[in-house]
């Protein structure tokens, strides 16, 4: 069974663009989050998805949004990019949004803003 | 507010030693407890998660971890370290205070080298 994919996997932007990176979970995985990942702050949780619907949130400005598709796959867009948001983007997915159902991490995207 | 502590950015170990990466963490209430792995230019892996059942669990590749209430403490460790487990090690838990156990809170991770 193929893993979580993310694309693209390398990605340069100029501040004050947009950006949208793309998440396909493990087939058969409904539940979509989305992490940020930097040397200073660590992993931080963006958002979660699951059927559609965003579940839970994060603490980050409305610049971050994301969206899930009937097919589980999931996009997040990054408007009006700061130098801070230079980082790397990971997509986890999972079977359900059970307490201990494990999240399957993908490659990540890495994000720099110049 | 949970927060989850990693002692030591960087562990450096000779191959077959002991491998021991330390994890504290802070919460009001039992928390879900995870190891996850990351190798270069990889996401990450999960090692072993700690769900209120067994103290002592077992993960992939020979790694362990205990949950200590009194200690606040989710210690990793491996009888004998192998080249191939050099990689960054997170430690997580559950945002269980939120009211959202699917959110975890995260450490900064322990950058773990075996030397030959």
């Amino acid at each position: 069974k193929a893993g979580v994919t993310q694309t693209p996997r390398y990605l340069i932007k100029t501040r004050g663009q947009q950006v949208t990176l793309s998440c396909s979970p493990i087939s058969g995985h409904r539940s979509v989050s989305w992490y940020q990942q930097t040397p200073g702050q660590g992993l931080q949780f963006l958002f979660e998805y699951f059927s559609e619907t965003q579940r839970n949130k994060g603490n980050f400005p409305g610049r971050f949004s994301g969206r899930q598709f009937s097919n589980s796959r999931s996009e997040m867009n990054v408007s009006t990019l700061e130098l801070g948001d230079s980082a790397l983007y990971l997509c986890a997915s999972s079977l359900g949004v059970g307490e201990t159902d494990t999240q399957y991490f993908g490659p990540g995207t890495r994000l720099t803003v110049l | 507010a949970q927060s989850v502590t990693q002692l030591g950015s960087h562990v450096s170990v000779s191959e077959g030693a002991l491998v021991l990466l330390r994890c504290n963490y802070s919460s009001s209430v039992p928390p879900y407890l995870f190891w996850y792995v990351q190798y270069p230019n990889q996401g990450l892996q999960l090692l072993l998660k700690y769900t209120s059942a067994a103290t002592l669990v077992k993960g992939i590749n020979g790694f362990e971890a205990e949950f200590k209430k009194s200690e606040t403490s989710f210690h990793l460790t491996k009888p004998s370290a192998h080249m191939s487990d050099a990689a960054e090690y997170f430690c997580a838990v559950s945002d269980h205070e939120a009211g959202n156990n699917r959110k975890l809170i995260w450490g900064l991770g322990t950058s773990l080298a075996v030397n030959p």
